[in-house]
């Protein structure tokens, strides 16, 4: 069972520019979650689908973020014409509403992240 | 609103001797469940361990238990025998659990833990 991966590990990219970030879930989970996790602080939620869906999306989430999860799999996240505020940790995670082996139905998982630098 | 308190920004303690990693929290719902992560350098969050608002029992898993008062609204972590690889990041976090409740983890601002040989 391989845990959440999340492509690219480390970003740096110049203002203005777009990235695009992504994440594999764990293969049997049909939930997936973004976070921003900046300096010193915990983790704060951006969104959740379930399956291919957008449940949810944070005041956080500006007009220049975007999240997919096209087929119920992997997702991307996009950030366009990037702010150095952008800079942060982002993190996926991934849970499964059915009950396994793993911990109590609906624990979350996260990936390494990948972490941005906006120059 | 939900929030998630960690009073400590940084603990040392001893190789071997047990610590005691406080959170409380803030919540309307009577349903509702408390995570712990671990966050080493690498950046990556391990989850360590979760209490259910309904469990009757305190949490164990392994040399990690849940100190679950819920008068309190506290749900401390206790790291028995420390080891140096428990140096790290810990959050605490919350999720409601109501029916038409959001999946999302709402986490503390974390605790420090540097474990001396």
């Amino acid at each position: 069972d391989t845990g959440v991966s999340q492509n690219p590990r480390h970003k740096i990219t110049k203002r203005g520019q777009n990235v695009t970030f992504r994440c594999d879930p764990i293969s049997e989970h049909n939930r997936l979650y973004w976070y921003r996790q900046t300096l010193g602080q915990g983790p704060e939620f951006l969104t959740y689908f379930q399956n291919e869906a957008q449940l949810e999306k944070s005041r956080l989430l500006s007009d220049r973020f975007s999240a997919e999860r096209p087929k119920g799999s992997f997702s991307t996240l996009e950030i366009q014409r990037t702010e150095q505020g952008d800079s942060a940790m982002y993190l996926c995670a991934s849970s499964s509403s059915h009950a396994t082996s793993g911990g109590p139905t609906d624990t979350q998982y996260f990936g390494p992240g990948t972490r941005l630098t906006v120059l | 609103a939900q929030k998630i308190t960690q009073t400590q920004p940084g603990m040392f303690v001893q190789e071997k001797e047990a610590v005691t990693l406080d959170c409380t929290y803030d919540t309307s719902d009577q349903s509702y469940g408390l995570f712990w992560y671990k966050q080493p350098s690498s950046g990556e969050m391990i989850f360590l361990i979760y209490q259910g608002s309904y469990d009757e029992q305190n949490a164990t898993e392994g040399r990690y238990s849940l100190n679950f008062q819920k008068a309190r609204k506290s749900a401390n972590l206790v790291i028995s025998a420390s080891q140096l690889g428990d140096s790290a990041m810990y959050f605490c976090a919350m999720r409601e659990g109501g029916r038409d409740s959001s999946y999302k983890l709402i986490f503390g601002s974390g605790t420090r833990l540097l474990v001396r040989p």
